[in-house]
Parts: C-alpha cells; structure tokens; sequence
C-alpha cells in the first residue's frame, strides 16, 4: 500500500536559516505528491503540489521537487521566517487509492526570532 | 472565501454516549472525506464520499461508527458508543472531484472522558 515517511521532527531553526525536512514515499502507482501546513489550531492548508516527476511546486518561499528516482520530494526554504513556525505534512495521492490523500507523521517546525 | 465549515469546533463527551460531528463542504464539491487525526500523527482517512455513495470506508470502525451524506451535500459523523481512544482531531475535506485539491475544514476537537 501506500505510505510517506518524513523526517521527524521537532526542527528548531533561527530566523533567516535554511529550512529541509525529508520527505519519501512508497506507492503502487504514479502519485501526486503534495505538502501541506497546519498552524495552530487549525485544519490544514495545501502549500505546494506536484503531479509528476522532475516538476517543481513553490509557493510562498517554499519549493520541492518530486524525484521519481528517489521516490522523494523534500520541502525547502532558503530563508525562514518566525510565521513559517506550523507542523509540515508531506501526503501522496494516486489512481489505485481513489486518490485519497495518504499523510506523513508530521513535521513540526519552530522558528525563533 | 469559500470554506468547508465544520461543526463543533470542540466536543467533550463522556465514554459510552453518542456524539456526532457536521460538515458542510464547498459548494459544488462532489468529494468529501473524513479523516481522523490523532495527536502526533498525520490524518487518516476514515470515509470518503462521491456525491452520496461511499467510495472507500475500508478504516471505518464500523460497529462504532457511522457517516452519511444524505444529499449528497453535507455530512454527519457519528460515534457510539465513544470510547477513550476516539480523542482526536476530525477533519473534514471537499474537493470538487477526485484527483483534485483537497480543502479541510478547521476540524473538531474530540476528547472522551
């Protein structure tokens, strides 16, 4: 079936630091694979997507690119900020599971000032 | 902005009564998903509906849980009799069809006493 495993966390960054968090997955057909955000006390948010291999989502500072060869697509910003802190899910969907969305564990992330 | 509304926001209930939850997706939305969302975790879908038909509640815990969408509009969770392991998150999802983006809801709170 299928799953995603992405690095643990908890990921504790300084202001302006570099940001990845690890994401690999296993599925049975040819996903979509997505990140999405969770700010505190509330339902999650679609950060960025993408659908097939060598594409690149992006969006609002944030970019990963799915690696069909590596079956990853790690999330990366170059500069966070203290609002970037949230809890980071990486999620697959595909064909073969009614494209149900498939979710990591979870990453959470702190940015202090 | 369109949302997809969830009621309540949170929910105390003893074990061994009955609660429900309420989820009114995007209009024109013919996907909608409940997923459940352990603390620590990432979501897990419990039921997923096109228009008013099931498509998928292979990890519904049946003998204790039930979900409808009568009209093929909104949707009701419900639990009973709750038990202590049912504290969770409960989000809800809409999309205007499969393999397209998933909205969710602010979700409800579940704890059992």
């Amino acid at each position: 079936g299928d799953s995603v495993t992405q690095m643990e966390g908890p990921v504790t960054l300084s202001e302006e630091a570099f940001l990845t968090i690890n994401c690999t997955y296993t599925a049975t057909g040819y996903p979509s694979l997505f990140w999405y955000v969770q700010y505190p006390g509330e339902g999650l948010q679609l950060l960025l997507k993408a659908t097939k291999a060598d594409d690149k989502g992006s969006n609002k500072g944030f970019e990963a690119t799915y690696r069909k060869e590596t079956t990853s697509f790690h999330l990366e910003k170059g500069s966070v900020q203290v609002s970037d802190s949230a809890v980071y899910f990486c999620a697959l969907s595909d064909r073969g599971s009614n494209y149900k969305l498939t979710f990591g564990k979870g990453t959470l992330l702190t940015v202090n000032p | 902005e369109a949302e997809v509304a969830q009621s309540p926001r949170y929910k105390i209930t003893e074990k061994s009564q009955a609660v429900a939850f309420w989820c009114d997706p995007i209009s024109g939305h013919a996907t909608l998903y409940w997923y459940r969302q352990i603390l620590g975790q990432g979501p897990e879908l419990l039921v997923q509906f096109q228009d008013e038909s099931v498509v998928d509640d292979s990890q519904l815990p049946k003998d204790r849980f039930s979900a409808e969408r009568l009209k093929g509009v909104d949707s009701t969770l419900k639990i009973q009799p709750a038990e202590l392991g049912d504290s969770a998150m409960y989000l809800c999802a809409s999309s205007a069809g499969v393999n397209t983006e998933a909205f969710f809801g602010q979700g409800t709170r579940l704890t059992v006493v």
